[in-house]
Parts: structure tokens; sequence; C-alpha cells
């Protein structure tokens, strides 16, 4: 079936550095999308684009559908960037999306 | 601007019985309402989508006897989990398209449901 595979599974990060974020699909995408997890679960939409680049604040979504690979790039990141970030694939506009597992990023002063 | 409301946001119920859930687009006319499960540890999986016009479409493991939804409008669907046990707590997902903002995929806030 289809997969979605983010990496890595946790990141540490030192507030004020970058970090990337992976995520690999396992069939065609017509989009990639990136959500945050806010501790109490509900999701928050930050970046959706088919191909290309994609940028809102400190946030890049890179998605190169052919090789089937996406990534969110942070920059700067802050303390309140704590928290859950979910790649998903959306196949068909018509269907749900498939999610991947999240990265659990950690910032520390 | 496209917002999505679902409600309650949390509730707890007792073994063996059932709670409803329902979802809210607001300021846009959904083609379609995924829902989906987020259980403890795991990813959102979806559990059916639903299009106005068509036959609500459940995916494996997921049933129309234990999960009957509702989605008489564009705006507005409801599920219900039935006979609810412990393998059925987790966060409960509702999302709608948007077909003026490309399909768009928007969510509600979610429904925590924790089953005694």
């Amino acid at each position: 079936g289809q997969q979605v595979q983010q990496s890595p599974a946790s990141l540490v990060l030192q507030e004020g550095e970058n970090a990337e974020l992976q995520c690999n699909f396992s069939s065609t995408a017509t989009r990639l999308q990136w959500f945050y997890q806010r501790p109490g679960g509900s999701l928050v939409s930050l970046l959706s684009n088919p191909s290309g680049t994609k940028h809102t604040g400190r946030l890049t979504s890179t998605t190169v559908t052919k090789e089937r690979r996406g990534s969110l790039h942070i920059s700067s990141s802050q303390i309140t960037d704590s928290g859950t970030y979910l790649c998903a694939m959306d196949d068909n506009y018509a269907q749900g999306l498939t999610f991947g597992l999240g990265t659990r990023v950690s910032v520390f002063p | 601007g496209a917002l999505v409301y679902q409600y309650p946001r949390r509730t707890i119920c007792k073994s063996g019985t059932s709670m409803r859930m329902e979802c809210q687009a607001v300021g846009f006319q959904a083609t379609s309402v995924a829902w989906y499960r987020q259980s403890p540890q795991k990813t959102f999986e979806l559990i059916a989508l639903s299009t106005v016009n068509s036959a609500i479409k459940y995916e494996q493991n997921f049933t129309q006897e234990k999960f009957p939804i509702s989605h008489p409008n564009l705006s507005f669907s409801s599920m219900t989990v039935l006979n609810a046990y412990l393998e059925d707590r987790g966060l409960y997902l509702c999302g709608a398209r948007d077909p003026g903002v490309q399909n768009t995929l928007y969510f509600g806030a979610g429904t925590r449901l924790s089953v005694l």
C-alpha cells in the first residue's frame, strides 16, 4: 500500500539552528503537505506544494515528485517550533491523505 | 477564510457505549470530508472518505457498522463510534476539501476520545 516515511524520527536543536526534515513516499503524489501537530493533537497546515519550492516565514518546503521525496527546512529555529511535524501525501484530490509517522522536534535555549 | 469546526473537543465514554462527533465547514462548501483516527503512538489513519452524491468509502479495518457517517450537505458531516472499546480511543480528525483553494484539505481541531 501507499507509504510515507519521515526522517529523522526525532531531532534536538539549539535555538537558532536550522533543521531539515525529510519525507519519502512510495507512489506518485499529486502534492505533499506538511503539518505541525500541537501538543493537544490538532493539526496546523504549514505548506502544500505539488512540486518545487515554497516558502512561508522561516519554513521552506521542497518537493521533487518524480523522485518521490520532499523536505521541510526550518531556519533559525525557535523554542516555539518544538512539536511534531507530519508529512502527508495527497495522491488524488478526491481521496484522503496518507500521513507519515512524523518528526518530533525539540528546540532548547 | 476557510475553517473547519469539529466538536466535541474531548469526550469520555464508558466501554460499550457510543459517541457522536460533528464537523462543520465554515466559509466554503466542502466537496468531500475525510475522517481520520490517530491512535496512541500511531500516525493518522484514514477511516472513510465521504463525497457528496457518492457512497461513503471506508478503508480496510473500518466499517460502516462501527463508524456510521452522515454527510447530509456540503458543509456538515458527523461520525459515530458505536460500541466504543479501549482500542477505539485516540484523536479523531475530520478534514474537508475546499474546491476554491485547489481542493486543499482543511482539518478540524479534533475530537479526543477516551474510553473507560
